[in-house]
C-alpha cells in the first residue's frame, strides 16, 4: 500500500473559477488515476495519469475541463476549470503498483456555488 | 449503462452475525474484482480482491466469493463488528493498470 495525501481536503468555489487539486504519494508509482464521486453516486474514472505520457481521459471528460499534470512518479494535479455547480463532487486520486489493487487518497470535497 | 450493480442500497446486521454484501456485473471481460470500504469524508479503503481464476478468497473476517457463470460476487464479513459500519463498494477491472468500474455501494450498519 501507500500513503496518499490530497490538497485541499475541501473547498468552496464560485462558478466560473478553477481549482487545482494536488495528489502526493510517499513512494514512486507509475499508474495514477483521478476519480469523481458526485453526490449520491458511485465513483467514476476521469482519467489515467501515467508518468511520461499524456493523460488518457474517459468518455465524457475532456482535457480542457480537467487538465492533468504528472511531473514525476510521486505527484499529480487535477484542475477543475470554469466550474459550475454540477462539478460539486468528491475528487479522488488513486495509485496502482501493478498488482491490480488501487489505493485511494482521502479525497477533495468541492462545492461550487 | 451500469456494468457493476449493487442492488441493496442498505443492509442492517446485528453485531456478531454474518454480513453478506452482493454485487452483480454484466461485462464478461472483467477479470479482477475488489471490495472497498468507505467512511464519510474519507477515501475508499481496499479490503479484499479476487481474480477471475478463483472462486473464493479469504482474509481474516472477510471472504469474497465469485460465481463467474452467474456474474455475481459477494463479500462475507464474519463476525460483524460495529466498526464495520460503512459504505461498501465492489469494483471490477479488465486487467491490471486499467480503470476500476464501481458499483453504487451498500450502506452497512452493524447494530449492537
Amino acid at each position: 500500500s501507500a500513503v496518499i495525501s490530497q490538497k485541499p481536503s475541501r473547498d468552496i468555489c464560485q462558478r466560473g473559477t478553477s481549482l487545482t487539486i494536488q495528489c502526493q504519494v510517499d513512494s514512486q508509482v507509475t499508474m495514477m488515476f483521478w476519480y469523481r464521486q458526485q453526490p449520491g453516486q458511485s465513483l467514476t474514472l476521469i482519467a489515467t495519469a501515467n508518468q511520461g505520457s499524456e493523460a488518457t481521459y474517459e468518455s465524457g471528460f475532456v482535457i480542457d475541463k480537467f487538465p492533468i499534470s504528472r511531473p514525476n512518479l510521486t505527484f499529480s494535479t487535477l484542475t477543475v476549470s470554469n466550474m459550475s455547480p454540477e462539478d460539486s463532487s468528491i475528487y479522488l486520486c488513486s495509485v496502482e503498483f501493478g498488482n491490480y489493487e488501487q489505493y485511494f487518497g482521502p479525497g477533495t470535497r468541492l462545492t461550487v456555488t | 449503462d451500469q456494468q457493476v450493480k449493487q442492488n441493496s442500497p442498505s443492509l442492517s446486521v446485528q453485531e456478531g452475525r454474518i454480513s453478506i454484501l452482493n454485487c452483480d456485473y454484466t461485462n464478461s471481460m472483467f477479470d479482477y474484482f475488489l471490495w472497498y470500504k468507505k467512511y464519510p469524508a474519507e477515501g475508499p479503503t481496499f479490503l479484499i480482491s479476487i481474480s477471475s481464476i478463483k472462486d473464493k478468497n479469504e482474509d481474516g473476517r472477510f471472504t469474497v466469493f465469485l460465481n463467474k457463470s452467474a456474474k455475481h460476487l459477494s463479500l462475507h464479513i464474519v463476525p460483524s463488528q460495529p466498526g464495520d459500519s460503512a459504505v461498501y463498494f465492489c469494483a471490477a477491472s479488465e486487467g491490471g493498470g486499467n480503470k476500476l468500474t464501481f458499483g453504487t455501494g451498500t450502506q452497512l450498519k452493524v447494530e449492537l
